[in-house]
């Protein structure tokens, strides 16, 4: 079943680029890879996804290595409202069954 | 305004008294699913559904059960609750199946239920 791999945690500085990575060396030729961010526990926000090609939206950027094993996301500017578990997630297993993981914590400091 | 809505917000109720969580949303999503999410171990799948009348198990199933009998609706429902499912809730809707569509899924604000 095709899964992710996260660090548990990292820190970055406000103001600098937070580099979040993403490992899921099984994923399937047509899925997409789709990060989300959960604050607190408020319910888990939608931030960006992609296919092969690199995605930038107004939240976040999205590079995904060309052989789709690994993806990196980006926020280019951190900001302390950006301290947040961040969940890479891919199809797991058959049908639509998903699997969120325990996500990687993204603490900004001042 | 698109949403996803659960109800209620926060539950206490006593072992064995059965309840429903109820999940509502607005956007037409044919998938929707139902997560539980505890301290330190990350959020989990509970069941999921297709389309009307088509759900299906996900990672964490026993205890629940689940019924679409609408599209826009998507009711939890614990028959005998214990306390190991004291824990913070999520529905969430989609458009298409997760992860091969353009199709991000919308989550609900959450349901927190204590059993004692």
């Amino acid at each position: 079943d095709a899964k992710t791999t996260q660090p548990p945690s990292m820190d970055c500085a406000e103001g600098r680029a937070a580099n979040l990575p993403c490992n899921h060396s099984t994923i399937s030729g047509n899925e997409y890879v789709y990060w989300y961010r959960q604050i607190h526990s408020q319910g888990p926000q939608y931030i960006i996804h992609g296919l092969k090609n690199n995605e930038t939206n107004e939240m976040a950027s999205l590079i995904i290595t060309e052989d789709r094993k690994s993806s990196t996301l980006i926020l280019p500017h951190a900001t302390l409202r950006d301290t947040a578990v961040y969940y890479c997630i891919v199809r797991t297993g058959a049908n639509s069954k998903l699997t969120f993981g325990k996500g990687i914590t993204l603490s900004v400091r001042p | 305004e698109a949403q996803v809505t659960q109800n209620p917000r926060y539950l206490i109720t006593v072992t064995g008294k059965k309840l429903t969580v109820t999940c509502s949303q607005n956007m037409n999503h044919e998938y929707m699913s139902w997560y539980r999410q505890d301290p330190g171990l990350g959020l989990r799948q509970i069941y999921y559904s297709m389309n009307v009348e088509v759900t299906d198990k996900g990672d964490v199933p026993e205890g629940y059960k689940v019924s679409r009998k609408e599209k826009r609706n998507f009711p939890l429902i614990l028959e005998s609750p214990s306390p190991n499912q004291t824990s913070l809730y999520f529905c969430a809707s989609s458009f298409g199946q997760p992860t091969y569509y353009n199709s991000p899924l919308h989550f609900g604000n959450g349901t927190r239920l204590t059993v004692t």
